[in-house]
């Protein structure tokens, strides 16, 4: 599969503060989907991106890919205790490959 | 509801064993996928099967074996042959369709730890 990095490994964010997380591949990338796994539990898909330049958004969540499809952002403003988790990027090819996911903590 | 179920929650494995987890999904989906997990890392994926009667190799296969007889079932065996089975594994499906994967829906989850 397609083999991504994902940056930070870690987010340790002030509530009302805004983050961004990054998913870069050495390769142009087909699509990319987003997934938030809360503790403890499952996977959950949150977006899909297929176009140069993409930009999608849930809230205050704001997802991008970029222009050479080699790179993805997921950008949460104002920060709040219910996006603690881990988000994880997947490229799809003819199977998921995640990348290994930021973890976020939140402190009120 | 519909969803996938797996089971149990918690498994303990004794050395020398083999043991099932099991999975199962009333959503339809034609594909199956089973991800192991361990902490600090993302989701590998072990085997997937996007037809009843198919399956295919992930990308850490070596000690486990699955089937899928049935499309809502797509049972994992983690075999003696696999030494470092203590992980929380996923299952998970989706569609089948168009130029790309669909939206994988998972299941809560089993965590397997070795006695």
């Amino acid at each position: 599969g397609q083999q991504v990095m994902q940056i930070p490994q870690y987010q340790h964010v002030q509530e009302g503060e805004d983050f961004t997380t990054y998913c870069n591949s050495s390769t142009t990338l087909s699509n990319i989907q987003w997934y938030k796994q809360r503790p403890g539990g499952h996977p959950v898909f949150l977006i899909q991106l297929v176009k140069s330049g993409e930009v999608k958004k849930q809230k205050r969540l704001t997802f991008q890919f970029g222009e050479a499809k080699k790179n993805s952002s997921l950008h949460i403003t104002a920060t709040q205790t219910t996006d603690v988790g881990t988000y994880f990027c997947a490229p799809s090819d003819y199977k998921l490959s995640f990348g290994a996911g930021t973890t976020v903590t939140v402190r009120a | 509801d519909g969803g996938i179920t797996q089971s149990p929650k918690y498994l303990f494995r004794k050395e020398g064993q083999n043991v099932t987890l099991s999975c199962e999904q009333n959503l339809n989906h034609d594909a199956m996928y089973w991800y192991r997990q361990d902490p600090g890392q993302g989701l590998r994926l072990i085997y997937y099967s996007q037809i009843v009667n198919d399956f295919q190799k992930g990308d850490i296969a070596e000690g486990y074996s699955v089937s899928r007889e049935k499309k809502e079932s797509f049972p994992l065996t983690v075999t003696s042959a696999q030494k470092n089975p203590t992980a929380f594994y996923l299952c998970a499906s989706s569609t089948v369709g168009g130029n790309s994967n669909q939206p994988q829906h998972f299941g809560d989850g089993t965590r397997l730890s070795i006695l």
